[in-house]
């Protein structure tokens, strides 16, 4: 069985710029979560989406913004890029997205952004 | 929002050694922990989930307890590989499965 998939691997745009990030759950997982690693932090929660509603959002601005389509694959947006935006992306699926779930992570998306 | 802490930042050890770090949360309405290794260029894979306070969970040579009354977690590697070489994330997580982490702590095993 194939894990969680993203991409692109790596990315790089400049400020001010758009993107577009990918991720395609394991099979028969509802739940994407999305997260954010800078270097030297822990990575950072940005969005969970299940059944294609949000069902939890953490402290980013509105540059930032998701959507999960009916396969339950998910975009994650960031508009007006920033060189803070700078980080891995990380995406990681769950059965149900509720109670003790483990969640299972992709490999990430580096973003560069000049 | 959860605050979790980690500690060792980073920590080098010789091939041979047993070696443990500390992961620390918020323990009023603490829901769950877990516990990941991410080695370097690999996605991060699922060690442990833990909730109940005195839980102790075992996988080969690595072990991790809880504690929710004072809020912390201890995760053990009992004579340490090269393998065993990468970064052990613990995160706690609410009732909608929304996880918290910390910022790690980086594993090198000297041969």
């Amino acid at each position: 069985d194939a894990g969680v998939t993203q991409s692109p691997t790596h990315l790089i745009k400049t400020r001010g710029q758009h993107v577009t990030l990918r991720c395609s759950p394991i099979s028969g997982h509802k739940s994407v979560s999305w997260y954010q690693q800078v270097l030297g932090q822990g990575p950072q929660f940005i969005f969970q989406y299940y059944e294609k509603e949000e069902r939890g959002r953490g402290n980013f601005p509105d540059r930032f913004s998701a959507r999960q389509f009916p396969n339950y694959s998910s975009e994650l947006n960031v508009n007006a890029l920033l060189l803070g935006d700078s980080a891995l992306y990380l995406c990681a699926s769950s059965l149900e997205g509720e109670g003790i779930d483990t969640q299972y992570f992709g490999p990430g998306t580096r973003l560069t952004v000049l | 929002i959860l605050n979790v802490e980690q500690s060792p930042q980073s920590l080098h050890v010789q091939e041979g050694d047993s070696t443990n770090f500390t992961c620390s949360f918020p323990s009023s309405n603490f829901y769950a922990l877990h516990w990941y290794r991410w080695e370097t260029a690999k996605s991060p894979e699922a060690l442990f989930v833990m909730t109940l306070n005195g839980d102790e969970k075992k996988k080969g040579r690595i072990s991790a307890t809880l504690n929710t009354k004072e809020g912390y977690s201890y995760l053990y590697i009992k004579g340490s590989q090269p393998e065993d070489s990468a970064t052990y994330l613990c995160a706690s997580s609410n009732t909608g499965n929304q996880f918290y982490f910390g910022t790690g702590t980086s594993l090198t095993v000297i041969p």
